[in-house]
């Protein structure tokens, strides 16, 4: 069975650091791009990062950039996300999500297994 | 940064009756293979996303046929030609044409 689990979220207080995971199991990592997508509470989508499905392109949504640090082990069939200096607004539920092909631009579109999320709360 | 406009915000909607949606993007969405990189997505309530459409007009692996996408220029409409209550949720679209890849706020579509 197709799977993700995210997992690493948490209560922070602003400017401290967390590191989200996403476990896959079901088919082979290393062959799919994968990203993370967050939603603020009672607000809508937000894409936060993506990354190939060889580790050697990243990429981040303007409002992370130079703050989050997304990175795959193929080896241990997981994708993470390295959180710093955090904010109030990047409260939200962190979903990680894969990509139909190992890169973003190569072919099909779209997101087509997501897990459940993780929550992470920063305290003002 | 591609911005994407969802409307209406509400829908609400017969079972039985058909519903559409639209999304405009910014900018255009074709890629130079020809394809417009635009997805639909489905957040029902309490769950995680689920594709819906891929390439503005391609359901996604699963999908009911009654869900349709379409594409004139840079405005894509959803559609849905006869609604189940399993269709509530809020509808998202998503331009992956150019990084950051950008959603559009969502419409909420619930029974009337």
């Amino acid at each position: 069975e197709v799977q993700l689990l995210e997992s690493g979220g948490d209560l922070v207080q602003q400017g401290e650091s967390l590191r989200l995971s996403c476990a896959v199991s079901g088919f082979t990592f290393s062959a799919f791009a994968m990203s993370w997508v967050r939603q603020a509470p009672g607000k809508g989508l937000e894409w936060v990062s993506g990354i190939a499905g060889s580790g050697d392109y990243s990429y981040y949504a303007e409002s992370v950039e130079g703050r989050f640090t997304i990175s795959r082990d193929n080896a241990k069939n997981t994708l993470f996300l390295q959180m710093t200096s955090l904010r109030a607004e990047d409260t939200a539920v962190y979903y990680c999500a894969k990509w139909r092909e190992i890169d973003f631009w190569s072919g099909l579109t779209g997101f087509d297994i997501w897990g459940q999320g993780t929550m992470v709360t920063v305290s003002s | 940064d591609i911005v994407m406009t969802q409307s209406p915000l509400s829908l609400p909607v017969i079972p039985g009756e058909p519903a559409s949606m639209s999304c405009r993007s910014s900018q255009h969405l074709m890629h130079t293979n020809g394809y417009n990189y635009l997805d639909w997505y489905l957040q029902k309530p309490g769950q995680s996303p689920q594709l819906l459409v891929y390439l503005g007009s391609n359901r996604a692996s699963g999908v009911p046929d009654r869900f349709s996408g379409s594409i004139s220029g840079t405005n894509f409409t959803l559609k849905i030609s006869r609604v189940e209550a399993e269709d509530v949720g809020l509808y998202y679209c998503m331009q992956v044409l150019h990084s950051p890849f950008t959603f559009g706020g969502g419409t909420k579509v619930e029974i009337k």
